[in-house]
């Protein structure tokens, strides 16, 4: 299948600090991405749906301020934690669709990546 | 709106019995469904989707589902369970109109006991 990658796979911060987070799409295109943030024992919660060359769709109750997103190019999506605080400490893990592929919905998913703000 | 429920946090198994994680599921439409499974810190991995066809679909790692339309479910199972299935499984949803997004259920964790 289609390999998401995303970097950095742990991130330890200080309050106040901001911190990015690239998710790649490395053999395929994809117009558009998901932020999901997943906290301890819970499920995945969709943060927002990337779409590239345009700005992001965020759910309810998601900053975008906080949550900045970009989606510069068909193989690139970035979410920068502005200002992070201890409550952002999370796993957050992108999702990417083959836009060439039948639209099935499936998603590609990136391992994740575990932010820790002291 | 579409939403997954999967009823049980946990399942536990002996190794060599058959397990099942139940998933049921709401879309407007017709839908779109999936099975993924995550271990500790890492990301999803795809272990089977249903589009269209036969009701009865076969993934990776032994792993089946079955897609029920008319109790809306889409249970996975596998006839003899391994120490090394013991991960988070999600359900996840999808409706097929309209570029919408995967939902995922809340994850059941599986623990096979050796």
């Amino acid at each position: 299948g289609a390999v998401v990658s995303q970097h950095p796979s742990w991130v330890i911060c200080k309050s106040g600090t901001s911190v990015k987070i690239e998710c790649r799409s490395l053999d395929f295109q994809a117009t558009t991405m998901f932020w999901y943030r997943q906290f301890p024992k819970q499920s995945l919660m969709l943060m927002a749906t990337s779409n590239e060359g345009s700005k992001a769709t965020y759910e309810q109750g998601v900053e975008k301020d906080k949550f900045l997103i970009n989606h510069a190019s068909l193989t690139l999506s970035t979410l920068t934690v502005t200002s992070a605080h201890p409550e952002d400490s999370s796993f957050y893990i992108c999702s990417a669709r083959d836009w060439k592929g039948p639209n099935t919905g499936e998603l590609f998913f990136g391992e994740g990546s575990r932010l820790t703000v002291l | 709106a579409q939403s997954v429920a999967q009823p049980e946090d946990q399942v536990n198994v002996a190794e060599g019995n058959p397990l099942t994680v139940k998933c049921t599921y709401s879309v407007s439409g017709n839908p779109y469904l999936f099975w993924y499974v995550q271990y500790p810190n890492r990301g999803l991995q795809f272990l089977l989707k249903y589009i269209t066809g036969d009701n009865l679909v076969k993934g990776s790692y032994g792993f089946e589902a079955e897609f029920n339309k008319s109790q809306t479910s889409f249970h996975l199972k596998k006839p003899s369970a391994l120490v090394s299935d013991s991960a988070l499984y999600f359900c996840a949803v999808r409706d097929i109109s309209g570029n919408t997004p995967l939902v995922f259920g809340k994850g059941t964790r599986l623990s096979v006991i050796a």
